[in-house]
């Protein structure tokens, strides 16, 4: 069965720059989209990155996506930080049957 | 404007029947499919399957298959969560998505909590 594992959480000050990574496990992450999700507090999940690299309309330009094939790892880059980017994250890509979902990444901007 | 409205919480006992509802508006609800997804109190997203409101073709995750029923009702752009004997470990919020023409969720339900305790 194909997993993605985040780590658990990261933090980083307002104005810098973070990365969330995803790493596949069980297959190759690049044999299927990867997309990521914002969850803040209380509230329903939105995308930020889908097929790997797009933005939705309405979602920043600080938001990128990457995939490495070496690392068979995909990354979530936030730039400028702001304190409404304190959520969690989650990726999410496919494997033969299933919708894969990580196991979520909690940012704190302090 | 695309909205999905979820039914309100709901509290009950183990062994009841459940059916939740997320309606759909703003699009035609047949073409799209609209996905499940459980988050267990302070735990991570699981996706749970997905229907076609079109022609009522569903796909279920293998940790879901049984557990759970998908349904829709589309002469009132309505998809259904079902449940014939609920558990104690059925206790999460429950939230509908559509997925969007590109393949992720691009507008999700603002999610139904479901308590179950006796």
């Amino acid at each position: 069965n194909f997993m993605l594992t985040q780590p658990h959480s990261v933090s980083e000050s307002p104005g810098k720059t973070v990365t969330i990574s995803c790493t596949g496990d069980g297959g190759s992450i690049a044999a299927n989209y990867v997309q990521w999700y914002q969850q803040r507090p209380a509230s329903a999940p939105i995308t930020v990155i889908f097929e790997d690299i797009q933005r939705p309309s309405g979602v920043p330009a600080r938001f990128s996506g990457s995939i490495d094939s070496s690392s068979n790892s995909a990354s979530l880059t936030i730039s400028g930080l702001r304190t409404e980017d304190e959520a969690d994250y989650y990726c999410q890509s496919y494997d033969t049957v299933n919708w894969v979902f990580g196991g979520g990444t909690k940012l704190t901007v302090l | 404007e695309v909205q999905l409205v979820q039914s309100r919480a709901e509290v009950k006992k183990p062994g009841e029947s459940l059916k939740i509802s997320c309606k759909g508006s703003g699009y035609i609800f047949t073409s799209n499919w609209i996905a499940w997804v459980r988050q267990m109190p302070g735990k991570g997203l699981e996706w749970m399957g997905i229907i076609y409101p079109g022609d009522s073709d569903t796909k279920y995750s293998p940790s879901f298959r049984g557990q759970v029923s998908i349904s829709a009702d589309r002469s009132i752009n309505t998809a259904y969560l079902q449940w014939s004997s609920l558990k104690a470990s059925d206790t999460a919020m429950y939230y509908c998505a559509r997925q969007s023409v590109a393949g992720y969720l691009d507008y999700w339900g603002q999610g139904t909590l479901v308590t179950v305790s006796s």
